[in-house]
């Protein structure tokens, strides 16, 4: 079945460095991707997402290209902030059969100033 | 545009009783998906249901289980607690099926005693 490898957290940051937060992903399909964020105490929001090969999404200074030649989807920011903690999920959406989201297991960022 | 709300966002109970959820989506999405969330096993798919039919469905035991209505608003029951049980609970809303972007809710964190 489809799945999704995150690396392993946690990470651990001073404010302003560089983050790469590694995605690869199986899937029998040809899926969307996506980058969704949690903050302590709270749900998911969606971060970013993309469709479709070499689609790059980015938001508040992230960014993940798809890639389907290595089936990766990493995650990137040039300068963290410390606002930046929290858990950071990989997961994938088939697009056919209305399969339900697969998550990566999740890597928790913490940014310290 | 009101997001995604979830009742009760806390809830202590204890094994054995039975326990109901309930989420309300965005408007004008039709398909509500459950996750439960727990720090050993992550983020594992419940159910989803769209047009208040059972669209998709996780490996969960019986005891859980959920409904939908013709407002699209929807509920999870979990009959017989147990310890397990003790969870975070997140709904999720997208406007048609799973592959679009799904919108989560803060979730409703169940303590089972």
């Amino acid at each position: 079945g489809d799945s999704v490898t995150q690396m392993e957290g946690p990470v651990t940051l001073s404010e302003e460095a560089f983050l790469t937060i590694n995605c690869t992903y199986t899937a029998t399909g040809y899926p969307s991707l996506f980058w969704y964020v949690q903050y302590p105490g709270e749900g998911l929001q969606l971060l970013l997402k993309a469709t479709k090969a070499d689609d790059k999404g980015s938001n508040k200074g992230f960014e993940a290209t798809y890639r389907k030649e290595t089936t990766s989807f990493h995650l990137e920011k040039g300068s963290v902030q410390v606002s930046d903690s929290a858990v950071y999920f990989c997961a994938l959406a088939e697009l056919s059969g209305n399969t339900p989201l697969v998550f990566g297991k999740g890597t928790r960022l913490s940014v310290i100033a | 545009k009101a997001g995604v709300t979830q009742t009760p966002r806390y809830l202590i109970k204890t094994r054995g009783q039975q326990v109901t959820l309930s989420c309300s989506p965005i408007s004008g999405h039709r398909s509500v998906s459950w996750y439960q969330q727990t720090p050993g096993q992550g983020l594992q798919f419940l159910f989803e249901y769209f047009s208040e039919t059972q669209r998709n469905k996780g490996n969960f035991p019986g005891r859980f289980s959920g409904r939908q209505f013709s407002n699209s608003r929807s509920e999870m029951n979990v009959s017989t607690l147990e310890l397990g049980d003790s969870a975070l609970y997140l709904c999720a809303s997208s406007k048609v099926d799973s592959q679009e972007t799904q919108y989560f809710g803060p979730g409703t964190r169940l303590l089972v005693l």
